[in-house]
């Protein structure tokens, strides 16, 4: 159990456009999802802490109106990189929480803005 | 906030070698977790490990909460092992905070 799924896996797109990025858990209910970004051989920085129907929380230095958050159900968060630019291609990986503490992992998904 | 450290940054092993990778914390913990992000990128839950010893096959983690470290052992290591370790570590109320990591290589 506590499978979480990311899509796309990767995705490459023009400077200027937007990119939506689905997480799933596939097992459980996840009413506490979060947003992370990898750059190469950096650890994982946490980006946003997305609730079940309430707004998500950003970390400090994040943009919220370029990085758009939705956590529509239990299962479902998104991540929208608006108006993307080339320093936003990373490595964005979500988690979501079960019960307790413990965090469960997506396989991420590697954008690449051109 | 909590700040993690990890020790060694990087590991080189031959194939059948133990190791012990270290995390401190530099406060009290809620939530400590030990990771393994291979190639692809996907991270793989290793030990939930606030407090106490777990093992599981070759691996096994021991959390001191009092003197605020944890060590992840890995007994005769495999190429399969390679990657990075990460712990990562929350202060109750606070943000999951990840360790720089540990760069694992066994060689065959």
């Amino acid at each position: 159990g506590a499978v979480v799924s990311q899509h796309p896996s990767r995705v490459i797109c023009k400077s200027g456009t937007s990119v939506k990025i689905e997480c799933r858990s596939l097992d459980f209910q996840a009413t506490t999802m979060f947003w992370y970004r990898q750059f190469p051989k950096q650890s994982l920085m946490l980006m946003a802490t997305s609730n079940e129907g309430s707004k998500a929380t950003y970390e400090q230095g994040v943009e919220k109106d370029k990085f758009l958050i939705n956590h529509a159900s239990l299962t479902l968060s998104t991540l929208t990189v608006t108006s993307a630019h080339p320093e936003d291609s990373s490595f964005y990986i979500c988690s979501a929480m079960r019960w307790g503490n413990e965090q469960y992992f997506g396989p991420g998904t590697r954008l690449t803005v051109t | 906030g909590i700040q993690v450290e990890q020790s060694p940054p990087d590991l080189i092993l031959q194939e059948g070698a133990n190791s012990t990778l270290r995390c401190n914390f530099s406060d009290s913990v809620n939530n400590l977790q030990w990771f393994h992000q291979n190639p692809w990128g996907q991270l793989i839950n290793l030990f939930y490990i606030p407090s106490g010893t777990k093992q599981n096959g070759r691996l096994s983690a021991t959390t001191v909460a009092t003197e605020r470290y944890s060590l992840l052992y890995i007994s005769s290591s495999q190429t399969t092992d390679s990657g990075v370790y990460f712990c990562a570590a929350d202060n109750y109320g606070q943000n999951f905070v990840f360790g720089p990591g540990t760069r694992l290589s066994v060689l065959p």
